[in-house]
C-alpha cells in the first residue's frame, strides 16, 4: 500500500527565513497532496493542497510543489512569522478502493524563533 | 456554518471504564475517520466509515468500538479493554472522493485518572 515519508521531523528556522518540509510517497498512481497545520491542543487545519495535474501551487506566502517522476512534494513558507510555529503533516490519497482515505506523514515539528 | 464537532473537549475516564467520544458533522460529508495521536507523535487511524451502517478497522482497532447510524454521528467508545487509552482524539470527515482532504474537529483529550 501507499506510504509517505515526512522530513525533516523538526525544524528550527529564525523569523524572516524560508522553511521547507519534503514528502516522498510509493505509489505513483496517487492524485492528492494536500498540507495541514496543526496547532497546539488543535486539530490539523488544511493550508494547501495539489493534484497531479499540476506542478506547483502558492497561496501568499506558502507554496507546495510536487515532483511526479521522483514522488515527492514538498511545502515551502516564505518569510516566515512566529504564528507559523506548529507542526505539519502532509498526505496522500491511495487509489484502488480507499476511496478518499488519507496517508498521513509522520509530521514536522515546525519552530520559527523571533 | 459547516463544521465538524466534538465533544467534549476534555475526558476523564476511571480504570474500568467505558466512556465514549462524540463527533457530529454538518457538512454532507460520505466518510468519518478517528485518529489517535500520542505527544509528539503522528495521526494513526483508528476506525473509518465511508457510508451509514458500514465501517471499516484501521490500523490500531483493538480497544476501541464505533457506530455509523446517521450520516452526520461517528461516536467513538474506549473500551476498558484498551489499555493505554490517554491520548488526543480526532475526528474527520470528508466526501470519500480522491480528489478532496479532510475537515478535521477541534478534539477530544481523553486522560486516564
Amino acid at each position: 500500500g501507499e506510504n509517505v515519508e515526512q522530513h525533516p521531523s523538526t525544524l528550527s528556522v529564525q523569523e524572516g527565513d524560508s522553511a521547507v518540509i519534503k514528502c516522498t510517497y510509493s505509489d505513483s498512481a496517487s492524485n492528492y497532496f494536500p498540507w495541514y497545520k496543526q496547532e497546539l491542543g488543535k486539530g490539523p487545519q488544511l493550508i494547501i493542497d495539489i493534484r497531479s495535474n499540476v506542478g506547483e501551487k502558492k497561496d501568499q506566502r506558502i507554496a507546495v510543489t510536487l515532483n511526479k517522476t521522483a514522488k515527492h512534494f514538498s511545502l515551502h513558507i516564505t518569510e516566515t512569522q512566529p504564528e507559523d510555529s506548529a507542526v505539519y503533516f502532509c498526505a496522500a490519497i491511495p487509489p484502488g478502493n480507499q476511496g478518499g482515505k488519507l496517508i498521513f506523514g509522520q509530521g514536522t515539528e515546525l519552530s520559527v524563533k523571533p | 456554518d459547516g463544521g465538524i464537532t466534538q465533544s467534549p473537549k476534555y475526558l476523564f475516564r476511571k480504570e474500568g471504564q467505558n466512556v465514549t467520544l462524540s463527533c457530529e458533522q454538518n457538512l454532507n460529508h460520505d466518510a468519518m475517520y478517528w485518529y489517535r495521536q500520542d505527544p509528539g507523535q503522528g495521526l494513526r487511524l483508528i476506525y473509518y466509515s465511508q457510508i451509514v451502517n458500514d465501517f471499516q478497522k484501521g490500523d490500531i482497532a483493538e480497544g476501541y468500538s464505533v457506530s455509523r447510524e446517521k450520516k452526520e454521528s461517528f461516536p467513538l467508545t474506549v473500551t476498558s479493554a484498551q489499555k493505554n487509552p490517554t491520548a488526543f482524539y480526532l475526528c474527520a470527515s470528508s466526501p470519500y472522493n480522491r480528489n478532496y482532504g479532510y475537515t478535521f474537529g477541534s478534539g477530544t483529550r481523553l486522560t486516564v485518572v
